[in-house]
């Protein structure tokens, strides 16, 4: 049981550059969710998924889509890296109507120059 | 909608004193709060949770915090800081009820730091 695992680690990409960020968990939780960690800010939203084939906004959604075509992957792209998504990105996961337990990833430190 | 605030950007005491963290929320329906910590370049790991049973959380490493409805806080607290809880803090509200589908909100951080 691996729990939520993300991948890359880490990525530098430059500006217009596109990327794939890929959260995978094996608890069979149905919500997802992507977060974005720069400082003095706290974690904020970016995009979450309630089931497998939905997705909707968070709080600062733009330039950023998302894919859910199986349960256990959520999907964070980026088609044209700006220099303002320099930041560490972190997925995690809950059982429906757990909200109490949240599962986090270990985060994606990404470098957009 | 739910929303929190960290009063205390940076909080900075000596190894042995008592450590207060601020934390105040806002929410519409009845909330479920965490105090997570981040080490540097580290990940985040779940400090305590109030989920509506015992306002008083005992959470690990010594810290715990108390759900006070009426002053809408939830703050964290240590008798005695070691060196190993230099750290940043997140306060987190989560919404079980409404459009909320379990999404977090998250303080602005709190870095403590412990001086020898």
């Amino acid at each position: 049981n691996a729990g939520v695992t993300q991948t890359p680690k880490f990525r530098v990409l430059k500006t217009g550059q596109s990327m794939t960020l890929l959260c995978a968990q094996d608890m069979n939780h149905e919500y997802m969710y992507w977060y974005r960690q720069d400082p003095g800010m706290g974690l904020r939203l970016i995009h979450y998924s309630v089931g497998e084939g939905t997705t909707a906004k968070g709080e600062v959604p733009d330039g950023y889509n998302v894919s859910r075509l199986k349960k256990q992957n959520f999907l964070l792209g980026l088609e044209s890296a700006a220099p303002s998504q320099t930041s560490v990105y972190f997925c995690a996961s809950i059982r429906s109507g757990s909200y109490n337990e949240q599962f986090f990833g270990p985060g994606t430190r990404l470098t957009v120059l | 909608a739910q929303s929190v605030t960290q009063l205390d950007s940076h909080v900075s005491v000596s190894e042995g004193t008592p450590v207060l963290l601020r934390c105040n929320y806002s929410s519409s329906y009845s909330p479920s709060l965490f105090w997570y910590v981040q080490h540097p370049n580290k990940g985040l790991q779940l400090l305590l949770k109030y989920t509506s049973a015992a306002t008083l959380v005992k959470g690990i490493n010594g810290f715990e915090a108390e759900f006070k409805k009426s002053e809408t806080s939830f703050h964290l607290t240590k008798p005695s800081a070691h060196m190993s809880d230099a750290a940043e803090y997140f306060c987190v509200v989560i919404t079980a009820g409404g459009t909320s589908y379990g999404k977090l909100t998250f303080g602005q951080g709190t870095i403590l730091t412990v001086h020898p």
